[in-house]
This record gives structure tokens, sequence and C-alpha cells, in this order.
């Protein structure tokens, strides 16, 4: 199914170097999400996103940066990038900014600084 | 915020038996309790979700439970099958946008 997706699938890239996941969804969702899987399946919410007003986690590091053109996509801009930032990366979405909204996950991205 | 705890860490069991996977929570406003489900190198897909004011809800073989003055949740799941291995999140939330997960148990269930 395609009702979340995101590109790439994989990337791998070297340290400081600036790359972006892309992320879509195509069921009409109010509100999208990042969140980071790291090697431990520890999944961890980065940001959320509803009608331009965003929530950032705070222990989000500032290298990282959500980037909405349009309500069906939520782009994920990274700075910088540092060994740590290694990690499976899922967008989600859910139909309404409060609690009861089932979130649908996407296929995921797995990055890789070396 | 909101912390969420899950035990097992992991867990085996034989075919045909029951596993049971609980957590707790410590923000006593959360009321959305969600589990998920995830494949080895797939994404979390929702299995059950419990609202805070139902104790017990029932999807064929998958049962969760929820005690409200404990801060506790559990996910029961009966007759247990191979295709029933995977890990499993539950989570914890007062609004979707600030969804606590747990750290994940994995179930290896066993022919």
């Amino acid at each position: 199914d395609t009702a979340v997706s995101q590109t790439p699938k994989y990337l791998v890239t070297q340290m400081g170097n600036d790359k972006s996941i892309k992320c879509e969804q195509n069921l009409g969702h109010d509100t999208m999400y990042w969140y980071k899987q790291d090697s431990k399946k520890f999944l961890k919410i980065m940001f959320s996103y509803n009608n331009k007003e965003l929530i950032i986690n705070e222990t989000v590091p500032n290298r990282f940066s959500p980037k909405s053109p349009d309500k069906a996509h939520l782009n994920l801009h990274i700075n910088s990038l540092e060994l740590g930032d290694s990690a499976v990366y899922f967008c989600a979405s859910s139909q309404g900014w409060g609690a009861y909204n089932e979130q649908f996950f996407g296929p995921g991205t797995r990055l890789t600084v070396l | 915020g909101e912390n969420v705890e899950q035990h097992p860490s992991t867990l085996s069991v034989q075919e045909g038996d029951s596993a049971v996977i609980k957590c707790t929570y410590s923000d006593s406003a959360s009321n959305y309790f969600p589990w998920y489900k995830q494949e080895l190198g797939k994404r979390p897909q929702l299995i059950i979700d419990i609202r805070s004011n139902v104790g017990e809800k029932k999807d064929q073989r998958i049962a969760v439970t929820l005690n409200k003055t404990a801060k506790h949740f559990s996910l029961h799941i009966t007759e247990t099958q191979p295709e029933d291995s995977a890990v499993y999140f539950c989570a914890a939330s007062i609004n979707n946008n600030d969804m606590r997960f747990g750290a994940g148990t994995r179930l290896t269930v066993k022919p």
C-alpha cells in the first residue's frame, strides 16, 4: 500500500553532509509526524505538524528541520550529519490533531552515516 | 512529560500459548493507548487501541486491558501463531502530537 510513502528507502552518506528525506501521504490527513527508531528499536517522536503548527521534541537537535510544502507532504532536512544520526526514520500521519486518531506509518528510511 | 515503560523486552512462547505484555505510564491525563506491531524490516502498524473510558477491548485473539488507577495497560494474545512473532510497542498520549512509545517487546512464537 502507498498510503504513506517515503523516499529514499536507504540513505548512506558521509559525516558532515546535508540530506533530506521526503514523505507524502495520500490519505487526506491533517497531521504528520517524524519518528526516529534507533538500533535498539526505541521509537521516539521528533516532530508533529498540523496546519502549519509545528511541535518539536525538545531533545531533537536543531540540525533537524521539517518542511511542509503542503498538507500532504512533510520532508525532513538534516544538516551536518553525525554518526549518531544513523537510524531508521519513520514518517506518519493521522486524521486529526487530537487523541484517538490512528497513526499510519510510512515504510521507513534507513539512514547510515559513515 | 509522559513516560511509558514496557515489559518484558523479549518474550518467547510456544505456538498455541498465550502472551502478555505489560506497560505502565506516568501521566494520569493520558487518555489514549494504542498498540503497534512491527514485523522485521516493516513499518509499525496499529493492531488495537483503547481509550481511557474503557477498561477492556477485544478483537479476535487480541485483547487490551486498562487500569487507570494503577496507570497500567496490557496486551493479551491468545492461541499464538508463528506469524504473531514481531516487536510490539505500547504507547500513551494525551494528544496525538505527543505520542510516547514503550521500548518494545520482541515476541517469538516457536512452532
